[in-house]
């Protein structure tokens, strides 16, 4: 069966720090993966998808990047936090194929001082 | 492009009652995909069901039915006798014809009291 799994699952940062978190995905081979932040008591918000290594597509413009060097590997890193990006940020990971939905990690809560 | 639109932030139920929750989505696409997704306090994305378009039966999953309005553009949640482990936020999504993106609404909050 296939399994997602984010890491870490707190952290805080001072502002100005790196961040890098990772998500893997076991079970599959060529899925699409997703992060999403999630502001308190609101929806989801897509930063950015892949649809394979090395192919990143940026929903918003924003000091987040992320990387994709294996097919089952995905990595959201900034060079210098905000406090604005403080948030929950989700990974998730799906099949290519539409009608398939999207599954989700256990989430990072990231809290910037 | 899309949007979702979820007209009720926080709604209530009675253990064992019946409750709807509301979507609207607004799109120029006739060929989509529509899910609801529950997060608990959690915080986990859990899958609770999903409607093809071009499919005019409502799905059902056990005690959440939909109700799919595609002329209105409405994509409703009912959940039958609730139950005090359906509080949680409730999130309607929308997948077209990209097949990559989901849009999601901003949630509705779920409690269930006793």
């Amino acid at each position: 069966s296939q399994t997602i799994h984010q890491w870490p699952a707190t952290l805080v940062q001072p502002v100005g720090s790196p961040l890098s978190l990772e998500c893997t995905v076991e079970g599959t081979s060529n899925p699409n993966l997703y992060w999403y932040r999630q502001a308190a008591g609101r929806g989801l918000q897509l930063l950015f998808y892949s649809v394979g290594i090395g192919q990143i597509s940026s929903e918003v413009p924003q000091n987040l990047s992320a990387s994709r060097p294996q097919d089952r590997q995905f990595i959201l890193s900034s060079k210098k936090l905000l406090l604005s990006d403080s948030g929950f940020y989700l990974c998730a990971w799906s099949v290519r194929s539409r009608d398939q939905p999207q599954h989700f990690g256990d989430g990072t809560r990231l809290s910037i001082l | 492009a899309q949007t979702v639109t979820q007209s009720q932030p926080e709604m209530s139920v009675q253990e064992a009652e019946t409750v709807t929750l509301s979507c609207t989505y607004d799109t120029s696409e006739s060929d989509y995909y529509l899910f609801w997704y529950k997060q608990p306090p959690s915080r986990q994305m859990i899958l609770v069901i999903r409607q093809e378009a071009y499919k005019q039966q409502n799905a059902t999953e056990n005690r959440f039915s939909v109700n799919f309005q595609k002329a209105a553009k409405s994509f409703s949640l009912k959940i039958s006798d609730s139950q005090l482990g359906d509080a949680a936020m409730y999130f309607c999504a929308y997948v077209g014809t990209s097949g990559s993106r989901l849009t999601f609404g901003e949630g509705t909050q779920l409690t269930v009291n006793p």
